[in-house]
């Protein structure tokens, strides 16, 4: 059963990097079947999608966040990244990552999610 | 403001049927892209409840149901049960040179 779960600093500075990892398991993240994404949760807001990899290196970031947006995968660790640059308090959200299906097999965007991860709370505070 | 329009709350009592809409536009739901539905339970992570317009996932109730028409989708909740209060949000995608996968804004369901 696919599960994938995030890990990272609760607390980033103000102009600093946030790197966020997401750990696979039940599924080879080297599957062709998925994207590998990031949607994010300010508090008390709705959500935002940050982007997502494919194992094949291919990327879709969000284009309000796209100058900012760093994402990576290590097929042999089973794990994808994140680094969100020049960090303000507006970046403070619960960080989920989750699978971004391809029916059939066939990989595109405007697929839904599922599953996702519990979620890693990021606050930006000096 | 999100590009897919949900009303903030929808409320119902237990047994009754509600409704939630997610407008969008020509660019999003109206260039065919596909409508999903996700359940946000307090402190948890969305969950998806409905995929492609008006899929359930196994495991999800026959009481939920969706449906897609131009550039409006809804999410049908029969027989509502106590257990259904939760966030509710439409996914779909945004067309175009600047494409982005795009979420409504949330509606919270009460149920009284």
């Amino acid at each position: 059963q696919l599960q994938l779960q995030e890990s990272g600093p609760g607390l980033v500075k103000p102009s600093e990097t946030l790197s966020l990892t997401c750990t696979v398991s039940g599924v080879s993240i080297s599957s062709d079947v998925h994207y590998w994404g990031w949607i994010r949760q300010p508090p008390g807001k709705g959500l935002e999608w940050i982007g997502y990899i494919h194992s094949s290196g291919t990327t879709y970031s969000n284009p309000s966040l796209m100058s900012r947006v760093r994402l990576s995968i290590d097929t042999s660790g089973n794990q994808f990244f994140l680094k969100l640059t020049s960090l303000t308090a507006a970046d403070t959200a619960v960080y989920y990552c989750a699978s971004h299906n391809c029916p059939n097999g066939v990989c595109s965007v405007g697929n839904w999610f599922d599953p996702w991860g519990q979620g890693t709370q990021v606050t930006v505070s000096s | 403001q999100s590009v897919l329009t949900q009303p903030p709350s929808v409320s119902g009592a237990p047994g009754e049927r509600v409704t939630i809409s997610c407008t969008g536009s020509r660019s999003n739901i109206g260039a065919g892209y596909d409508v999903h539905w996700y359940r946000q339970l307090p402190g948890t992570a969305p969950k998806v409840l409905i995929y492609a317009n008006t899929n359930r996932p196994s495991g999800v109730p026959d009481r939920f149901s969706g449906s897609k028409s131009g550039t409006l989708a809804s999410l049908d909740i029969t027989g509502l049960q106590a257990e259904d209060e939760a966030d509710y949000y439409c996914q779909s995608y945004e067309g175009g040179l600047r494409g982005s996968e795009i979420f409504g804004g949330g509606t919270k369901l009460t149920v009284l």
